[in-house]
């Protein structure tokens, strides 16, 4: 079975520029998660999307942070313009329908660096 | 809101001692409890999980037991192998069905 898939592996970019990810879910899995870990921290939930709606994305900072999932499979997350506290690992996640007891399977996620 | 609290790493141990790992939390009504473990160089994966209380999650002979009473999932393993050398992070969902995640425990096993 193909995992989440997430690409790039690593960004480096400059602050105020702009920068996307990309997100591959398992086939079949309704729900996709975006997930923020700053180094040190665990992962905090960005926004959640089952199919093509969002569930949940009261700590997406709205103002820079914009994800989408158009065809309810793959999703794209953007930040512009960044700012260096966006530096972190963002992991993308999967589960088959989004229940509470459900396991949650993660990509190898995005290393992003804004100097 | 709905939280979790990890003891603080890194934990070192020798080949084959036995490890504790402590997590507490706050929530409401009756979360779900997992522990997630990040080998190096991997993503986040489900080590175990308990949905109600007194439930015991195992899995590769990690074990956890959900105790209501004082609100804690402690992670223990009776033996540790090089191969245990991760981050586990301890995890909750609660009404929101959102998981939660710890700081995480980075545990270095050494021979």
């Amino acid at each position: 079975e193909a995992g989440v898939a997430q690409s790039p592996r690593y960004k480096i970019i400059e602050k105020r520029q702009s920068v996307a990810f990309w997100c591959n879910p398992i086939s079949g899995h309704a729900t996709l998660y975006w997930y923020q870990q700053i180094l040190g921290q665990g992962p905090k939930l960005l926004i959640q999307f089952q199919n093509n709606g969002v569930v949940d994305d009261s700590q997406l900072p709205k103002d820079r942070f914009s994800a989408e999932r158009l065809k309810g499979v793959d999703s794209t997350l953007k930040i512009q313009p960044a700012k260096l506290e966006d530096s972190a690992v963002y992991l993308c996640a999967s589960s088959p329908m989004g229940g509470a007891n459900e396991k949650l399977f993660f990509g190898s996620g995005t290393q992003l660096s804004v100097l | 809101g709905d939280s979790v609290t990890q003891m603080e790493g890194p934990v070192t141990l020798s080949e084959e001692a036995f490890l504790t790992i402590n997590c507490t939390y706050t929530a409401t009504g009756y979360p779900s409890l997992f522990w997630y473990v990040q080998y190096p160089g991997e993503g986040l994966q489900l080590l175990l999980k308990a949905t109600k209380a007194d439930d015991k999650g195992s899995n590769k002979g990690f074990e956890a037991t959900y105790r209501k009473e004082t609100t804690s999932f402690h992670l223990e393993k009776g033996s540790v192998q090089v191969s245990d050398s991760a981050v586990y992070f301890c995890a909750l969902t609660g009404t929101a069905s959102k998981l939660t995640f710890g700081t995480g425990t980075r545990l270095q096993v050494t021979l």
